[in-house]
């Protein structure tokens, strides 16, 4: 079946670089990608989408670069704060079911 | 604005228990999920709604009902629970495009955690 991964479960990034978070992707048919952020106890926050018929967008600080060929999708976070310690979940969608990915931990050191 | 709120947040039940879960929304959204989430895996749909009234069966359904008498609470039930059911169970709600169905932006709520011996 269809599924969402990632190529790292972990990422530690100085206070003040940029991260690259990085997804796979296997259903070609998906024409809907998210980034969501999830802090530790509480529900995923949507931070950007993009739609398949784009290669890129871009939001406050972050983001979204989407490789049809190779099927990939990437989060660019900008100049990374400590509030961006998180776990970032991909999500696919061709309708009305998502299928997310498991997630990587970000974690921003000091 | 609530947003989406979800009762109880913790809950540990011994095997075969039943409980329900509510997940209440404040911005009269037409969609309403149920997701679970277990380690090292995504967020895993249960049952959905498209509005009040109806429901749906997402990836994972088995062991769960769900109903949404009004449009505001979509609520999950376990009627024998099991140790598989022991998770994070996370309620979203999205806004209707009309034809285009749902809204891609899934607002979630805080989740539950429930373990099960």
């Amino acid at each position: 079946g269809e599924s969402v991964g990632l190529h790292l479960p972990t990422l530690s990034v100085q206070e003040g670089d940029n991260s690259i978070i990085n997804c796979a992707y296997s259903n070609s048919a998906s024409d809907y990608f998210i980034w969501y952020k999830q802090e530790s106890g509480k529900g995923p926050q949507f931070i950007i989408d993009i739609r398949s018929n784009m290669d890129k967008r871009q939001g406050q600080r972050v983001t979204v670069l989407l490789n049809k060929t190779v099927k990939h999708l990437s989060l660019q976070i900008a100049a990374t704060q400590p509030g961006d310690s998180a776990v970032y979940f991909c999500a696919e969608t061709g309708g009305q079911n998502f299928v997310f990915g498991p997630g990587t931990r970000l974690s921003v050191l000091p | 604005n609530a947003g989406v709120t979800q009762t109880p947040k913790f809950r540990v039940l011994k095997t075969g228990q039943s409980m329900t879960l509510l997940c209440a929304q404040d911005m009269n959204h037409e969609y309403m999920y149920w997701y679970r989430q277990d380690p090292g895996m995504g967020l895993r749909l249960i049952h959905y709604s498209v509005g009040e009234g109806t429901t749906a069966k997402g990836e994972v359904p088995d062991g769960y009902n769900v109903s949404r008498l009004k449009k505001q609470n979509f609520l999950l039930g376990l009627e024998s629970a099991a140790p598989s059911q022991t998770s994070v169970y996370f309620c979203a709600s999205s806004y209707n495009l009309g034809v285009r169905g749902p809204s891609y932006e899934q607002y979630f709520g805080p989740g539950t955690r429930l373990t099960v011996t």
